[in-house]
């Protein structure tokens, strides 16, 4: 079955834009999560998502957003984009919903902000 | 803040048993030790995970302690694209949220 697919793959925006990033799951997941990648502070957690709800939250400004549509696909949005946020940003899927299970990531979407 | 600790890097010979260690003295009695890899510019990729008996997959296998205070990965036959960064993390039930340490950078050479 196909994979986690995410869009755009690579983008580059300016400081004080807006950013918009989209994920669909394996079909048949409801679990979707985001992650942020960066060379200094490697792996982060930012949210994820089950059932269109948000289920858990991780330590990022509210200019970091994001919201799941009913067939599971999420979106994450960054308002007001600073240099910093230039990260690759990886969306993950999970089917099983009440116990931290296996991920499967996407490619990611590698957003450079000048 | 990851509760694991890994070496920053490994080597190991093509064809020989790659063995990743993993330190997690403060681990609680609900939180599964899970491994994945990340080979580069791509996203993760799951290996295994475990919560107090060994695992066996067709990738690799887990072997925790007893105590559970820590584990190790072991790729039987590593190969040349098994160069990846290791992450061991834990994660216990009520959602999928991850945190991912530094991990161990493996190099496989021939």
């Amino acid at each position: 079955k196909a994979g986690v697919t995410q869009t755009p793959r690579y983008l580059i925006k300016t400081r004080g834009q807006q950013v918009t990033l989209s994920c669909s799951p394996i079909s048949g997941h409801r679990s979707v999560s985001w992650y942020q990648q960066t060379p200094g502070q490697g792996l982060q957690f930012l949210f994820e998502y089950f059932s269109e709800t948000q289920r858990n939250k991780g330590n990022f400004p509210g200019r970091f957003s994001g919201r799941q549509f009913s067939n599971s696909r999420s979106e994450m949005n960054v308002s007001t984009l600073e240099l910093g946020d230039s990260a690759l940003y990886l969306c993950a899927s999970s089917g099983q919903g009440a116990v931290t299970g296996e991920l499967f990531f996407g490619e990611g979407s590698r957003l450079t902000v000048l | 803040d990851a509760k694991t600790t890994q070496p920053t890097s490994m080597d190991c010979a093509e064809g020989r048993a790659a063995n990743l260690p993993c330190n997690h003295s403060t681990i609680s009695g609900n939180e599964y030790v899970y491994w994945y890899r990340q080979i580069h510019s791509q996203g993760p990729q799951y290996i295994i995970h475990g919560l107090k008996n060994n695992e066996t997959n067709e990738m690799a296998s887990l072997i925790i302690t007893e105590d559970r205070k820590s584990s190790t990965l072991i790729l039987p036959h590593a190969t040349l694209r098994d160069t990846a960064v290791y992450y061991c993390i834990l994660g216990a039930g009520g959602g999928n949220k991850l945190t991912f340490g530094t991990g161990t950078q493996l190099k496989v050479e021939l």
